[in-house]
């Protein structure tokens, strides 16, 4: 079945440590997202990319990085410049025609907790 | 005051009600989207619409874009239907036309009890 893939579902970061989540999908979509959740707030861009080997950063990027040298891949990387990075992480993909972008698919999150 | 906003918060029906979720925007835009987040966190895309309406099962979204509004309606609600129900926006760029990126809503909190 295709659809997207994230792992872990729970992680947790030390104080000064980078972390990686992991996103795969395999429905041959161009674009992908990551989306920072909040309780209480809408979802926010952190990081996209419409095409592999590039990706444009999103309205809160500060503190994160990421990479697309596959289509398939876009993992996010939570550094320790995040001083607040506690919050449900979602990764997503669309199939992007003419600037449109058309149904989203989520992966399933991951929540990240610092200790 | 966000772009987009949603209404109500939170909603408490009985099983077999007629729910009713609002949405209202204040950009112009290309198309607007609703989702679904149910309690594990996963999101599920249920209608994207730029006119008119469109019906799956017991869900119908509409929208007026003069308007700048939307609903989504669940007929004969069911416990099931609890969730988080997201409005998310993508806005028209005057030089791009449409937009990769969405405005999301706070969501609205349904819970249907039986």
């Amino acid at each position: 079945d295709g659809g997207i893939t994230q792992s872990p579902k729970y992680l947790f970061r030390k104080e000064g440590q980078n972390v990686t989540l992991s996103c795969e999908q395999n429905l041959n979509h161009d674009a992908m997202y990551w989306y920072r959740q909040d309780p209480g707030q809408g979802l926010r861009l952190i990081y996209y990319s419409q095409i592999v080997n590039d990706f444009q950063k999103g309205d809160i990027a500060e503190g994160y990085s990421v990479s697309r040298e596959k289509k398939e891949s876009f993992p996010l990387t939570v550094t320790s410049a995040q001083k607040n990075p506690t919050a449900f992480y979602l990764c997503a993909s669309s199939i992007v025609r003419e600037k449109y972008l058309e149904k989203l698919f989520f992966g399933s999150g991951t929540q990240l907790s610092v200790l | 005051k966000n772009e987009v906003e949603q209404s109500p918060q939170n909603l408490t029906a009985q099983e077999g009600e007629f729910i009713t979720i609002n949405c209202s925007y204040s950009v112009g835009i290309s198309a607007l989207h609703w989702l679904q987040q149910h309690p594990g966190g996963g999101i599920v895309s249920l209608f994207m619409l730029s006119s008119g309406k469109k019906k799956h099962g017991r869900l119908i979204a509409t929208i007026n874009i003069q308007e700048k509004h939307s609903s989504l309606h669940i007929t004969a609600s069911h416990p099931r239907d609890s969730a988080v129900y997201i409005c998310a926006v993508s806005p028209w760029d005057r030089r791009q036309g449409g937009s990769e990126k969405l405005v999301f809503g706070k969501g609205t909190k349904l819970t249907v009890n039986p």
